[in-house]
């Protein structure tokens, strides 16, 4: 089965602390993600990733960065974290898409809930 | 732009009762569309998928959906609700080469005993 999995599943952090997500995948999957997820909002993609050191910006970018120096591992982090980016966090991998071929599942990880205080 | 309107934030039914989520989507590209099930403290797991060819969907534990071109839409429904169903719904659009995963607001589904 493939696994995603977030180190940390409860954080709470100081304002102006600089907070760091860990994603690693185990089965070789080119594309990773970011969420966050709050209430009445659904997911919203934060950053991805299509291969190592590529990252591209996805809907909700700022006050995040990101960094992928392997394949397996794609990290979040929030440079100065901020109380209204208190949220659940979802990272996901998936195999590349290429034309004609049938659309990869994308798998989730379990979540980690940020509390910024 | 693909974006999807979930209908209805919080759904509750009786046990045994027929689930009806609903879920529409926009594209300008054609749609592969996904339904995912949250349950608490968890994260998101698959619950069928459309890509191309039969438009009625079958996925696990009893659940189906139907893509309608003409209406837009991708309901989910269930014929009988067990106690076990009661989660978060998401619905989601997807392109083929991106394969970025547009959400809807999502359905909290409540069973009745």
């Amino acid at each position: 089965d493939v696994k995603v999995t977030q180190s940390s599943r409860y954080l709470v952090k100081r304002t102006g602390e600089k907070v760091f997500l860990e994603c690693v995948q185990d089965m070789d999957h080119e594309n990773m993600f970011w969420y966050r997820q709050d209430p009445g909002l659904g997911l919203r993609l934060i950053y991805f990733s299509y291969d190592v050191k590529m990252k591209e910006k996805g809907d909700i970018p700022e006050g995040y960065s990101v960094s992928r120096e392997k394949k397996e591992r794609f990290s979040l982090i929030l440079e100065s974290a901020s109380t209204n980016q208190t949220s659940m966090y979802l990272c996901a991998s998936s195999l590349w898409g290429r034309w004609g071929q049938r659309l990869n599942t994308i798998y989730f990880g379990e979540g980690s809930w940020l509390t910024v205080v | 732009a693909q974006s999807v309107t979930q209908l209805g934030s919080h759904v509750s039914v009786s046990e045994g009762a027929l689930v009806l989520l609903r879920c529409n989507y926009s594209s300008s590209v054609p749609p592969y569309l996904f339904w995912y099930v949250q349950y608490p403290n968890q994260g998101l797991q698959l619950l069928l998928k459309y890509t191309t060819g039969a438009t009625l969907v079958k996925g696990i534990n009893g659940f189906e959906a139907e893509f309608k071109k003409s209406e837009t839409s991708f309901h989910l429904t269930k014929p009988s609700a067990h106690m076990s169903d009661a989660a978060e719904y998401f619905c989601a659009v997807s392109d083929l080469v991106a394969q970025k995963l547009v959400f809807g607001q999502g359905t909290r589904l409540t069973i009745n005993p």
